[in-house]
């Protein structure tokens, strides 16, 4: 998981609920991502930041949130205008890319699960 | 979407060989090809990234066709820990471009 810390592993709530996913990284890379995962299903892009107080819309944005106050720390909203949250939610960082060295190292992931 | 094509699944006895092939037959010239790894409920783990040579780390090696159109991913003595969905990336190598996962390639690695 090389530094990146997601909590929690398994999340429950109630429908129309917002709930705040936490990822925090220590391994001072400049981007951060959070992926969606649905079963049987690659990973999709919902948002990512390249630098502090900065970050764009991936391809499934709508629903969902996000801030990047401090360098280490990205944390996402799922809002209850998301139509459907249950999934498996992944969070990724990277350093600012230097050739061949922007690779992207994944956390253990927050299974969430809206009742 | 996906610029790669994998097969859905794939068998491989323990201690053989793992091949795993992608197609990635529109890869323009300053584009990588990735791979990637996840074992079921977790976080997908990097395992090796190559533009036309031939690459080989601790993990796996990466052959890259001459035409760069495909690629195999090579375990050399797979294990049941090895089981997981693979998932081969081509991405550009310009700033900290998102990478772009399709649905991989299941491995089911068998004693």
């Amino acid at each position: 998981d090389g530094g990146i810390t997601q909590s929690p592993k398994y999340l429950f709530r109630k429908e129309g609920q917002n709930v705040t996913l936490s990822c925090e990284q220590n391994l001072n890379h400049d981007a951060m991502y959070w992926y969606r995962q649905d079963p049987g299903q690659g990973l999709r892009l919902i948002y990512y930041s390249q630098i502090v107080n900065d970050f764009q819309k991936g391809d499934i944005a709508e629903g969902y949130s996000v801030s990047r106050e401090k360098k280490e720390s990205f944390p996402l909203t799922v809002t209850s205008a998301q139509k459907n949250p249950t999934a498996f939610y992944l969070c990724a960082s990277s350093m600012k890319a230097i050739a061949s060295t922007d690779t992207q190292y994944f956390g253990p992931g927050t299974r969430l699960t809206v009742l | 979407d996906a610029k790669t094509t994998q097969p859905t699944s794939m068998d491989c006895a323990e201690g053989r060989a793992a091949n795993l092939p992608c197609n990635h037959s529109t890869i323009s010239g300053n584009e990588y090809v990735y791979w990637y790894r996840q074992i079921h409920s977790q976080g997908p783990q990097y395992i090796i990234h190559g533009l036309k040579n031939n690459e080989t780390n601790e993990m796996a090696s990466l052959i890259i066709t001459e035409d760069r159109k495909s690629s195999t991913l090579i375990l050399p003595h797979a294990t049941l820990r090895d089981t997981a969905v693979y998932y081969c990336i081509v991405r550009g190598n310009s700033g900290n471009t998102p990478l772009v996962f399709g649905k991989g390639t299941r491995l089911s690695v068998i004693a």
